[in-house]
């Protein structure tokens, strides 16, 4: 059972460069989250999902882009990389607003 | 402005006592609050959660109180286990239907054979 699948789990970019962190869950669950955890920060949310076709932001969305076209996939979208962007990137998924969520083993990345 | 805050980052118990890990939350907006532990290279895995209209819930060895008045959640382990050396995040849910989750900066609890 792979639950939330995150790739890649490391990533160098240089500054300006453009990326996509992919998401995946085979659980079938509609609700979707993209988070970011910096040191002393504890986990900030970006974007969020509730379904295939409906996004909307969350704490620290700037700089970042999302899309919800399938049940499974929440891609994580990087349009000119910064500094200020180097995180570890977890992202999240629940079957519903009132259960927890699983996440993902995170994605480590760094932008010079 | 740190709507949810862990204050201690850090805490050391024996093993076979009670750790206790503390949350405060400005917040009023506030309808559902979840405790998560985290291992070193691996994401967060939910442990124990409770709703505002409640004040204790209870699983195994875990206990959550929460505090309304005082704006105050706590997660208690009874007895604390080596394997429970983890970080802890406290997480807390808007209300008004949303989906959006506030987390703590975490509390790293190591439990001392």
């Amino acid at each position: 059972n792979a639950g939330v699948t995150q790739t890649p789990k490391f990533q160098v970019l240089k500054t300006g460069q453009s990326m996509t962190l992919q998401c995946a869950q085979d659980m079938n669950h509609e609700y979707m989250s993209w988070y970011r955890q910096d040191p002393g920060m504890g986990l900030r949310l970006i974007h969020y999902s509730v379904g295939a076709g409906i996004t909307d932001q969350g704490e620290v969305p700037n700089g970042y882009n999302v899309s919800r076209s399938t049940t499974e996939d929440f891609p994580l979208r990087l349009l000119s990389a910064a500094p200020s962007q180097t995180s570890v990137y977890f992202c999240a998924s629940s079957n519903s607003r009132n259960q927890p969520q699983h996440f993902g083993d995170g994605t480590r990345l760094s932008i010079l | 402005d740190q709507q949810v805050k862990q204050n201690s980052p850090s805490l050391s118990v024996q093993e076979g006592r009670i750790s206790i890990l503390n949350c405060d939350y400005t917040n009023s907006m506030f309808d559902y609050f979840l405790w998560y532990k985290k291992y070193p290279a691996e994401g967060p895995t939910f442990l124990i959660s409770i709703s505002s209209i409640k004040d204790k819930n209870e699983d195994g060895r875990f206990t959550v109180f929460l505090n309304k008045s005082a704006k105050h959640l706590s997660l208690h382990i009874v007895p604390s286990q080596p394997g429970d050396s983890a970080v802890y995040f406290c997480a807390a849910r808007f209300t008004s239907g949303t989906y959006k989750y506030i987390f703590g900066t975490g509390t790293r609890l190591k439990v001392l054979a």
